[in-house]
């Protein structure tokens, strides 16, 4: 089934804890995005890569890491996870950064951290 | 800063015509997007709009003024399943989508 998938579909977890959100696409796309989005904001960006081995930094990245092995994987990792990074995590994929690509977006998961 | 406006909620009856408006202001512009959003999905892609004029796609149109800092979505024979957010997002100099906090749209028989 070609897109995107994350997992878990939704957590509660303590503060504290660690936590890492899988996301996978077979869509052989080489940008990679993770967004969080909260009520009455538009998305944003936590963290992007432009192709495998490569990753930067979005609009919102602090307590948050990520990494990119390879060309499908992109997980997304809570260190130390505080009630502030209760929200809806999606990751999306494009086929080129640095163009006008077309994003496309995974299921997400709804976290919540009490 | 960077900032994209588009209204909170708007309300139209199925059958009707409905036009979402989205203003932006952003450090350089490479295109702006159009997605759909239903309550508990993901945003899908409706439009891509880079130059000025108006783009059509079946029941759905969407305009770009760049010298405006201006676009609208136009959704014309409303159906129920069209009640969701739609999402203004414009891609920066750097290649990354401001995304507006969308407008959720909801259709009343």
């Amino acid at each position: 089934i070609a897109g995107i998938t994350q997992a878990p579909t939704s957590q509660i977890l303590a503060a504290g804890r660690r936590m890492t959100l899988r996301c996978t696409q077979d869509m052989r796309h080489n940008a990679m995005y993770w967004y969080r989005q909260d009520l009455g904001l538009g998305l944003r960006l936590i963290h992007y890569s432009n192709t495998a081995g490569t990753t930067g930094k979005g609009e919102v990245p602090d307590g948050y890491s990520v990494s990119r092995a390879n060309t499908d994987d992109f997980p997304l990792t809570l260190a130390s996870a505080v009630p502030s990074q209760t929200s809806v995590y999606f990751c999306a994929s494009s086929d080129a950064a640095g163009d006008a690509d077309t994003q496309y977006f995974g299921p997400g998961t709804r976290l919540t951290v009490l | 800063g960077q900032n994209i406006d588009q209204p909170t909620e708007m309300t139209a009856t199925e059958g009707a015509i409905v036009q979402i408006n989205c203003t932006y202001q952003t450090s350089g512009f490479n295109g702006l997007f159009w997605y759909q959003q239903h309550a508990g999905e993901a945003p899908t892609f409706l439009s891509y709009n880079v130059l000025d004029g108006l783009e059509e796609k079946g029941r759905f149109s969407s305009f770009l003024s760049r010298s405006k800092g201006y676009s609208y979505l136009l959704l014309k024979e409303l159906q129920m399943k069209d009640s969701a957010s739609y999402l203004c997002a414009v891609m920066d100099s750097n290649y990354q989508l401001i995304w507006g906090a969308g407008t959720k749209l909801i259709i009343k028989p």
